[in-house]
């Protein structure tokens, strides 16, 4: 079946500090690939994703680039800043069902804090 | 747009006791799922809704039962809660596109935080 695995937190890092988050997958067929990030006390939120082979989801400085070679989806960002504290969880979503629904199958998140 | 909205925000049970969590979507989406969330487990599937009038089993269904009230409302009943039901519990919604394709991005709501004693 359809996995994700992604890098053991927690990660602590200084503000301005490079990030790399790294995620890997298994998966049939040719999946959509998403980070979901979770603020403190708040539900997920979809930060970006991609949906084809060399993809590159952007947003608020965080990229992502689909590498089916190594079925690979990493996270980064240039300069973290203390705002980028947060859960982020690696997903995957494929036809489910015969194709009557999309589902969704997350990694077990990575706690991010960055110290100011 | 609210989004998609839960209640309770919190809630504490006793062992053997029931209740029913609320979900609501003001987006007009098609499909509905709940989910938990446990320390160092990331997110599982409870019980997904494809469509209003349709319900089918997630990765976790057991001790759970879910009703699509309606297209806006979803909900999640435990009839006998038990410890291993303490959790976190989110609500999610998509749509369709503009063909009336499934579309895979979810939407969350803020979550209810169970817990069982």
């Amino acid at each position: 079946g359809d996995s994700v695995t992604q890098m053991e937190g927690p990660v602590t890092l200084s503000e301005e500090a490079f990030l790399t988050i790294n995620c890997t997958y298994t998966a049939t067929g040719y999946p959509s690939l998403f980070w979901y990030v979770q603020y403190p006390g708040e539900g997920l939120q979809l930060l970006l994703k991609a949906t084809k082979a060399d993809d590159k989801g952007s947003n608020k400085g965080f990229e992502a680039t689909y590498r089916k070679e190594t079925t690979s989806f990493h996270l980064e960002k240039g300069s973290v800043q203390v705002s980028d504290s947060a859960v982020y969880f690696c997903a995957l979503s494929d036809l489910n069902n015969g194709g009557s629904n999309y589902k969704l199958t997350f990694g077990k998140g990575t706690l991010l804090t960055v110290n100011p | 747009n609210a989004g998609v909205t839960q209640t309770p925000k919190f809630q504490v049970l006793k062992t053997g006791q029931s209740m029913t969590l609320q979900c609501a979507q003001d987006m007009n989406h098609n499909s509905m799922y709940w989910y938990r969330q446990d320390p160092g487990m990331g997110l599982r599937l409870i019980y997904y809704s494809a469509s209003e009038g349709t319900t089918d089993k997630g990765e976790v269904p057991n001790g759970y039962n879910v009703s699509r009230l309606n297209k806006r409302e979803f909900s999640l009943r435990l009839e006998s809660a038990a410890p291993s039901q303490t959790s976190v519990y989110f609500c999610a919604s998509s749509y369709r596109d503009g063909r009336g394709g499934f579309t895979d991005t979810q939407y969350f709501g803020p979550g209810t935080r169970l817990t069982v004693l």
